[in-house]
């Protein structure tokens, strides 16, 4: 079946353009996440949606960076006035319920910015 | 979330087992073990998870110390396929405030497959 799609894939940003990553989870996944990856680096968590309620932003590292998830299915990370230390890979993933279920990631978006 | 300690890297030999270890001598009783691994240029996978007994799947087969401060995953016939980062990860799900939801994820081991 299908997965969680993120796009674009690939994403090239000059240094204060604003950029939005989307975020399509699996049909019928409660919890969603976002996470951000540097080289080298495990993923950190961004912030957390229980349906469209977005319960945890605690991991959002500035006031640039903006998640929503208004309909409790597709999600949007976007981050305003990008900086070059916002350069790394934004992963998105869903699990059906909350608590113990796995997590299913997506492939990312690699987020470059010159 | 309890804090685990992996090796940074480890090598093995296509068709030969590998045993990936994990230390969490700080868990608590309502920490779940998960593991997951991340291919590369691909987001994390999971893999198995478990309490207290071992567990097996079509995956990997995880096996956890009697006093719970380490755990082993075990892969038990490696292939080139299986050359990732795995990720040892505790996850309370019962005392955690509300915040039992997320992963914390730390570097991982590096798992090289020689052919």
């Amino acid at each position: 079946g299908a997965g969680v799609s993120q796009s674009p894939r690939y994403k090239v940003a000059k240094r204060g353009q604003d950029v939005a990553l989307r975020c399509d989870p699996i049909s019928g996944h409660v919890s969603l996440f976002w996470y951000q990856q540097a080289l080298g680096q495990g993923p950190e968590f961004l912030t957390y949606f229980q349906n469209e309620a977005q319960l945890d932003k605690s991991g959002l590292p500035s006031d640039r960076f903006f998640a929503e998830r208004p309909e409790g299915s597709v999600s949007t990370l976007k981050i305003q006035r990008t900086q070059q230390e916002d350069s790394a890979v934004y992963l998105c993933a869903s699990s059906l319920e909350v608590g113990n279920s796995p997590l299913h990631f997506g492939n990312g978006t690699r987020l470059t910015v010159t | 979330d309890a804090k685990t300690t992996q090796p940074n890297s480890m090598e093995s030999n296509e068709e030969e087992p590998v045993h990936l270890p994990c230390n969490h001598s700080t868990i608590s009783g309502t920490d779940y073990i998960h593991w997951y691994r991340q291919l590369p240029s691909q987001g994390p996978e999971y893999v198995i998870h478990g309490l207290t007994s071992n567990v097996n799947n079509r995956m990997a087969s995880l096996a956890i110390a009697e006093d719970r401060k380490s755990s082993t995953l075990i892969l038990h016939r490696a292939t080139l396929r299986d050359a990732a980062v795995y990720y040892c990860i505790l996850r309370d799900v019962v005392n955690s405030g509300g915040s039992n939801y997320k992963l914390t994820f730390g570097k991982g081991t590096l798992l090289t497959v020689n052919p």
